[in-house]
């Protein structure tokens, strides 16, 4: 079974502009969170979609936006690039069941730089 | 103030020797997953604990759950150079959906 694949897997991009990441989760699965990871702060929670529908929301402002589509494919869209939104993006899926464990797989992540 | 507080941040040993690495919170988790990463990839999950004082034995890494599911630890006996990495643990509280809450971390380095 293929794991969660990312695109693009490197981008540059410069303060003001915005940029869309792309997350395909493994089969099955209809629940995709993403995360944002940095030096400083670690791995921090962004948004979780589940059947189309954003499930939860971490503490991140409005530039940061998503959606799932029907076949649970996901992107995550941030406007307005700040240096600070340099970071390594996450997504992971899992079968998006409300019992625990529903563990959640990752994907290799997209490194955006902001210049 | 990190919900999930991981210690200890950076371990730097000599082939093998043994560790722990503790998880601690004040929240309880309906389950604990541990990950393990390696630079510019996303984390591999370990293992996942869902039962208080469960214990679960990867080949030479033990994870235990605590009792009364707040915190977790993970034991490596004799560590080796490819135990080098950034190693993760991630609680996921109750109602709270997909949302994983992550430790700081523990980047490990195993010395030949």
């Amino acid at each position: 079974k293929a794991g969660v694949t990312q695109t693009p897997r490197y981008l540059i991009k410069t303060r003001g502009q915005q940029v869309t990441l792309s997350c395909s989760p493994i089969s099955g699965h209809r629940s995709v969170s993403w995360y944002q990871q940095t030096p400083g702060q670690g791995l921090q929670f962004l948004f979780e979609y589940f059947s189309e529908t954003q499930r939860n929301k971490g503490n991140f402002p409005g530039r940061f936006s998503g959606r799932q589509f029907s076949n649970s494919r996901s992107e995550m869209n941030v406007s307005t690039l700040e240096l600070g939104d340099s970071a390594l993006y996450l997504c992971a899926s899992s079968l998006g069941g409300v019992l625990a464990p529903d563990t959640q797989y990752f994907g290799p992540g997209t490194r955006l730089t902001v210049l | 103030t990190q919900l999930l507080e991981q210690s200890p941040q950076f371990l730097s040993i000599q082939e093998g020797e043994n560790l722990t690495v503790y998880c601690n919170s004040s929240s309880v988790f309906s389950s604990l997953q541990w990950y393990r990463q390696e630079p510019g990839e996303g984390p591999v999950l370990l293992v996942t604990v869902v039962t208080g004082g469960e214990v679960k034995k990867l080949k030479r890494l033990t994870f235990q759950f605590g009792d009364a599911r707040k915190d977790s630890s993970l034991h490596i006996t004799a560590a080796q150079p490819g135990d080098t990495g950034l190693y993760l643990c991630a609680g996921r509280l109750y109602n709270q959906g997909g949302k994983l809450i992550f430790g700081q971390g523990t980047e490990l380095s195993v010395k030949p």
